[in-house]
């Protein structure tokens, strides 16, 4: 089946210690997002790609930072992650060209020690 | 800019009772709509969407929708609800005079079915 598929399912990292999320489709879309979702709340978008081109949201830290090397994989790195910053990340996609559902992976939750 | 309003943060529902979860948008342009169900450890799976043409949408497991465009509003219901619908639900949002897809959700409504 066609997916989204992030690893790993939990990662454990060091206050200050970078830390690499990697997420991965087959669905072929032009557009990955990346977000950040804490407990009880909504996701919050931090920033995505329509193929190459990259798009910040005004308020995403500049501690966090994004890759897409290719159409199939997007990397978000964090770069001093704080405890502030321990929450659940979800990668989705999208065709683009409007009107067009997100697909969803299962997510990576990240703890700060 | 849009904003979505989803007014109960829970709702407590006997098994095979019916339920209506509540969303309210505001925009100043046209937008589509979406409902995304989130079970616990997992990511947002998509329920229904609404684009254009008739405003009552059936979605996957039995819910539906009705976009309502004078109260602006996109309420979600299911006839009768199982166990296995306890979840958070999200509304969602998205420009229709955009190209990408970019979503804007509420702030979501965790239904809790008893037995």
């Amino acid at each position: 089946d066609a997916m989204v598929i992030q690893n790993p399912r939990y990662q454990v990292t060091q206050f200050g210690k970078p830390v690499t999320l990697s997420c991965s489709q087959t669905l072929n879309h032009n557009v990955m997002y990346w977000y950040q979702q804490k407990s009880s709340q909504a996701p919050k978008l931090l920033f995505h790609y329509y193929d190459k081109d990259f798009n910040n949201e005004a308020d995403t830290p500049d501690n966090f930072q994004s890759r897409r090397p290719n159409t199939s994989f997007c990397f978000l790195d964090i770069r001093s992650p704080g405890l502030g910053d321990a929450a659940m990340y979800l990668c989705a996609t999208s065709r683009g060209g409007g009107g067009q559902p997100q697909h969803f992976g299962d997510g990576t939750r990240l703890s700060i020690l | 800019a849009q904003s979505v309003t989803q007014l109960d943060s829970q709702v407590p529902v006997f098994e095979e009772a019916p339920v209506e979860l509540r969303c309210n948008y505001s925009s100043s342009v046209s937008v589509y709509l979406f409902w995304y169900v989130q079970y616990p450890n997992q990511g947002l799976q998509l329920l229904l969407k609404y684009l254009s043409g008739s405003t009552l949408v059936k979605g996957i497991n039995g819910f539906e929708a009705e976009f309502n465009k004078s109260q602006t509003s996109f309420h979600l219901r299911k006839p009768s609800v199982h166990i296995s619908d306890t979840a958070e639900y999200f509304c969602a949002v998205s420009d229709v005079e955009s190209s990408g897809d970019k979503l804007t959700f509420g702030t979501g409504t965790r239904l809790a079915v008893r037995p």
